[in-house]
Formats: C-alpha cells, structure tokens, sequence
C-alpha cells in the first residue's frame, strides 16, 4: 500500500522565521495531497491541500510544492507566529483507491516568541 | 454549526465489553470514516463508508465494526474490546464522496481499555 514519510518528527523555529515540512510518497499515481493541522485536543483540521496537476499552491502564509517525479511534496509557513505552534500531518491518496487516506506519522512544530 | 460529533469524548472499560462509539455529521457529507491516532504512529484509517449501506475497511479494521444505516451516522462498534485498542479515535466526513473538498474531523474520543 501507499507508503508516506514525514520529516522532521519535531521542529522549534523563532517567530517570524520559515518552517518547512517535507513528506514522500510511494505510489507514483497518487493524486491528492492534503495537509492537516492538529492543536492540543482538537482533531485534524484541513490547512491546504495539492492535486497531482499542479506544482505549487499557496495561502497567505502556507505553501505546498509538490514534486511528482521525486514522489515527495513540502508545507512552508512564512513570518511563522506562536499560534503556528501545532502537530502538521501530510497525507497521499493511493492508486488503488480513490477514498483512502494514508497519513505521516506528524511533525511537531513549536514556534518560539 | 456545521460540525462533527463523537460520543463519548472519553471512556475507560475493560476487556471484552462491547462498546459503540457515536459519530453524526450534519453536513449532508457521503463519506465518513473513522481513524486511530497512536503516538508515533500518526493517523490510521479503520474504515471509511462512501454512503448508506456502502463501507469499506482501512488500513487497520481488525477488531472492528461500523454500520451506515444513515447518512449522519457512522457508529464504530467493538465487539470484544482488547488493550491494544487504548487510542485517541477521530470520525471524520467530506462532501460528494471524496475528501476533494477536505475532510470534516471530529473533536476525538479517547478509549482505555484496561
């Protein structure tokens, strides 16, 4: 089945720097790939999102690149701030079927003032 | 509100005593699915139900059991709870079939099964 890797597990940035996120896939037909934002007590909550044709994507601070030939795609978060501060999760929708999501094990991110 | 709700939010029990998790959505959503959430081990999905009547099992379903009799509903059953179902528990739903549009979390349910 679809394999997806996260790194890192854990991150500490200074407000206002960026912080990257990077994530590989196996499934070289994978076709949707979403980013998800965990707060303490909370359940995952959909950030941005990638398709297969489509290379970059971006809101206001949040970015997703995706590189179908090296199978891996990336989350950047500019001017990050302490509200930042959460568990990000990556994710890839498999081949084998269209309604199956396969996550990473989820970074950390501490954002410090 | 558009939300997701799971019942309970917390529950501790012991080996073997069934148990149902409640999850309703009130978004008209088609699929639904549930998820385990393990230290280190992310997000795995258990089963997932494209609409009434039409589920299909995940990465990790042994042990369980789900029923769609209606669209809001998607209830997790464990028949014969183990200890090695102690997790943190996320139903989750999205619109037309697809998780295209993002998918709706719950706020979670955390079991201990002693």
């Amino acid at each position: 089945g679809e394999n997806v890797e996260q790194h890192p597990s854990t991150l500490s940035v200074q407000e206002g720097d960026s912080a990257v996120i990077k994530c590989t896939y196996s499934d070289s037909a994978s076709n949707y790939f979403p980013w998800y934002k965990q707060e303490l007590g909370k359940g995952p909550q959909l950030i941005i999102d990638i398709r297969s044709n489509v290379g970059e994507k971006k809101d206001q601070r949040i970015a997703v690149t995706l590189n179908k030939t090296a199978k891996h795609f990336s989350l950047h978060i500019t001017e990050t701030q302490p509200e930042d501060s959460a568990v990000y999760f990556c994710a890839a929708s498999p081949r084998y079927s269209g309604y199956a999501l396969n996550f990473g094990k989820g970074t950390s991110l501490l954002v410090t003032p | 509100e558009a939300q997701v709700t799971q019942n309970p939010r917390y529950l501790i029990t012991v080996t073997g005593k069934k148990l149902t998790v409640t999850c309703s959505q009130n978004m008209n959503h088609e699929y639904m699915s549930w998820y385990r959430q393990d230290p280190g081990l992310g997000l795995r999905q258990i089963y997932y139900s494209m609409n009434v009547e039409a589920t299909d099992k995940g990465d990790v379903p042994e042990g369980y059991k789900v029923s769609r009799k209606e669209k809001r509903n998607f209830p997790l059953i464990l028949e014969s709870p183990s200890p090695n179902q102690t997790s943190l528990y996320f139903c989750a739903s999205s619109l037309e079939g697809s998780f295209l549009m993002g998918q709706f979390f719950g706020p979670g349910t955390r079991l201990t099964v002693l």
